[in-house]
């Protein structure tokens, strides 16, 4: 049984460019979270994902967009990438059910320069 | 936004020894999650507290969820090399649902062998 499946592992990008970082979620979960985790610091909270739309949302500008797919299935958009959204990004899924902790990806590390 | 201050940032223990570590917050929260996270991966889910006053065991682990809904703490006893890694607190506050995670700082375990 796959876990959260991410891609790319890795990734190098230019200030000014834009970036899609894909999610599988784990066999059985219909919602997917985003989260930034810059460097020594906790995760943080960008936005929730369940039917194909977009649900709660943190603090984070319109530079960052998803997409939910059919299939449960998620995408990450970041445009206008600034310097300072160099970040490991990770996905989460689970049930939509608010005892059923989120389960991980082991993220996309993503460098802007 | 709400934040969780985890104590300590950093512990160096020698192997065989238990360890404690705890987590803070100025409101309440409806539910206290403890992750691991090793170098590369995401985290991976320890022990979930859903009522306050709970306390739970995995393993060599023990969490519990305050009674006042606004701290946690987590032990590990009789430590072992593998439990090398940083150990995250977080949590839902209470006008969050499950999917919203509050994340602390971070505690970066050593443990010499």
């Amino acid at each position: 049984d796959a876990g959260v499946t991410q891609s790319p592992t890795h990734l190098i990008k230019t200030r000014g460019q834009q970036v899609t970082l894909r999610c599988s979620p784990k066999s059985g979960h219909d919602t997917v979270s985003w989260y930034q985790q810059a460097l020594g610091q906790g995760p943080q909270f960008i936005f929730q994902y369940y039917e194909e739309e977009e649900r709660q949302r943190g603090n984070f500008p319109d530079r960052f967009s998803g997409h939910q797919f059919p299939n449960y299935s998620s995408e990450l958009n970041v445009n206008a990438l600034l310097l300072g959204d160099s970040a490991l990004y990770l996905c989460a899924s689970s049930p939509l059910d608010r005892y059923s902790p989120l389960h991980f990806g082991n993220g996309t590390r993503l460098t802007v320069t | 936004g709400q934040q969780l201050n985890q104590s300590p940032q950093s512990m160096f223990i020698q192997e065989g020894e238990d360890v404690s570590m705890n987590c803070t917050s100025s409101s309440i929260f409806n539910t206290w999650l403890w992750y691991k996270q090793d170098p590369g991966e995401g985290p991976v889910l320890l022990i979930a507290l859903y009522k306050a006053g709970e306390l739970t065991s995995n393993g060599r682990l023990t969490a519990q969820f305050g009674i006042t809904r606004k701290d946690s703490f987590l032990n590990i006893s009789a430590s072992i090399p593998s439990d090398v890694g940083i150990y995250f607190c977080a949590g839902n506050p209470q006008e969050t649902s499950g999917s919203r995670l509050t994340f602390g700082e971070g505690t970066q375990l050593t443990v010499n062998p």
